[in-house]
């Protein structure tokens, strides 16, 4: 059973414009979230983290919304760069759970089209 | 501070041998966590090492196994190896259990013939 969805194989974004990212989550203990970013032949890099105590957590174009009654987070990149070409993935993390990792969505594969 | 490192980073075996991967965390990182990457199952925890001590293990069999050095360092072993062991496996390092925030080496690419 999957508890760390992201519904969107693929997302095509045009240069300049906002890319939005989703993910949602089944397991109600989970109470941080992650979102990472992955190239081809290179390990998935931390972007940017949210707490389940906040709502909302910013840095510099990636902000990262959390909503805790839907169970739902998403990623906006604003204003999206072709760098920004990517699998990103979302992960989320039980700090009393007895430590069983992080919890991973499938991806995204985010294409910014010039 | 140099990232986490993984050594090799590409690796060939044949069905029925075993494999040894090894992963440098970043220095003062003293957790490092294992995880398996496949295209239909995506990004899975293997298992997590702190103190030389394992903590956690995912739903891997006991072909699956580690350990962790003194000096933080992990390596992971993979017996009678499948077919399906083929992945990418990654190593990530945190400062501690229950730090969230982990650090992911570049992996290694291991094809099983």
């Amino acid at each position: 059973d999957q508890q760390v969805k992201q519904n969107s194989p693929s997302l095509s974004v045009q240069e300049g414009r906002i890319s939005i990212l989703n993910c949602d989550y089944t397991n109600s203990m989970f109470d941080y979230f992650l979102w990472y970013k992955k190239y081809p032949a290179e390990g998935p890099t931390f972007l940017i983290s949210i707490s389940s105590i906040k709502d909302k957590n910013e840095d510099g174009r990636f902000t990262v919304f959390l909503n805790k009654s839907a169970k739902h987070l998403s990623l906006h990149i604003v204003p999206s760069q072709p760098g920004d070409s990517a699998v990103y993935f979302c992960a989320a993390f039980n700090s009393g759970g007895g430590a069983d990792g992080l919890t991973f969505g499938k991806g995204t594969h985010l294409i910014i089209q010039p | 501070k140099a990232g986490v490192t993984q050594t090799p980073r590409y690796l060939i075996k044949t069905r029925g041998q075993q494999v040894t991967l090894s992963c440098s965390p970043i220095s003062g990182h003293r957790s490092v966590s294992w995880y398996q990457q496949t295209p239909g199952q995506g990004l899975q925890f293997l298992f997590e090492y702190f103190s030389e001590t394992q903590r956690n293990k995912g739903n891997f069999p006991g072909r699956f196994s580690g350990r962790q050095f003194s000096n933080s360092r992990s390596e992971m072993n993979v017996s009678t190896l499948e077919l399906g062991d083929s992945a990418l496996y990654l190593c990530a390092s945190s400062l501690a259990p229950g730090v969230y925030e982990q650090y992911f080496g570049p992996g290694t690419r291991l094809t099983v013939t």
